[in-house]
């Protein structure tokens, strides 16, 4: 297994750009999350999935969307990049809703 | 909101020692508990958990041991190597509908000196 991946691992945008992080899981984990590491800091959830086509909002979500349309699929959308979304991104997942798997991340910088 | 705090930013062994990191949590609700490994580039990696009804629970060379008295939680690792050296994170997780939602303290950075 591949565990949980992400795309891409680095990428800057401009103030007002939006992008797509992707995150697969091919362990057949019903629960996903997004969660978002400023430097020097914890992981603070942005939102999470409890499965196909159910997800909710964590502690950060403004400014981001999600969408599961498949258990291994859960892609975090920017619409309008601000520098405040700078930030390493990390999607995780699990099979019951405590052990969580991360991926390795991806680095966003908006200027 | 309620959140989860270490109480050492950072923290410089020799290889060999014994090594135990701290964290206070205040959820009262909280009944689960877990510490992530960071490496510099890389995801946090499972380390231990522990659920509230254990005050400890014993890994490969862990030890996490939850005093919900004082609401308390510490990571021992033995016979600390050079590849410890990382970040350390404890977060806390409340029961019933929370999905799995993982509250993470400011994190603990672990110096193993050769």
């Amino acid at each position: 297994n591949a565990g949980v991946t992400q795309t891409p691992k680095f990428r800057i945008l401009k103030i007002g750009q939006s992008m797509t992080l992707q995150c697969t899981q091919d362990m057949n984990h019903n629960y996903m999350y997004w969660y978002r590491q400023d430097p020097g800091m914890g992981l603070k959830l942005i939102y999470y999935s409890v499965g196909a086509g159910i997800t909710d909002k964590g502690e950060v979500p403004n400014g981001y969307n999600v969408s599961r349309s498949t258990t291994e699929d859960f892609p975090l959308r920017l619409e309008l990049a601000a520098p405040s979304q700078t930030s390493v991104y990390f999607c995780a997942s699990s099979l019951i809703k405590d052990e969580q798997y991360f991926g390795p991340g991806t680095r966003l910088t908006v200027t | 909101g309620e959140s989860v705090g270490l109480h050492l930013p950072t923290l410089s062994v020799q290889e060999g020692d014994n090594s135990i990191i701290n964290c206070a949590y205040s959820n009262s609700a909280s009944d689960y508990f877990i510490w992530y490994k960071q490496e510099s580039g890389k995801g946090p990696q499972f380390i231990i958990d522990i659920r509230s009804n254990m005050d400890k629970r014993q890994g490969q060379r862990v030890t996490v041991l939850l005093n919900k008295t004082v609401k308390h939680l510490s990571l021992q690792i033995a016979a600390t190597q050079p590849g410890d050296s990382a970040v350390y994170f404890c977060a806390e997780s409340a029961g019933g509908t929370s999905y799995g939602k993982l509250t993470f303290g400011q994190g603990t950075i672990l110096t193993v000196h050769p």
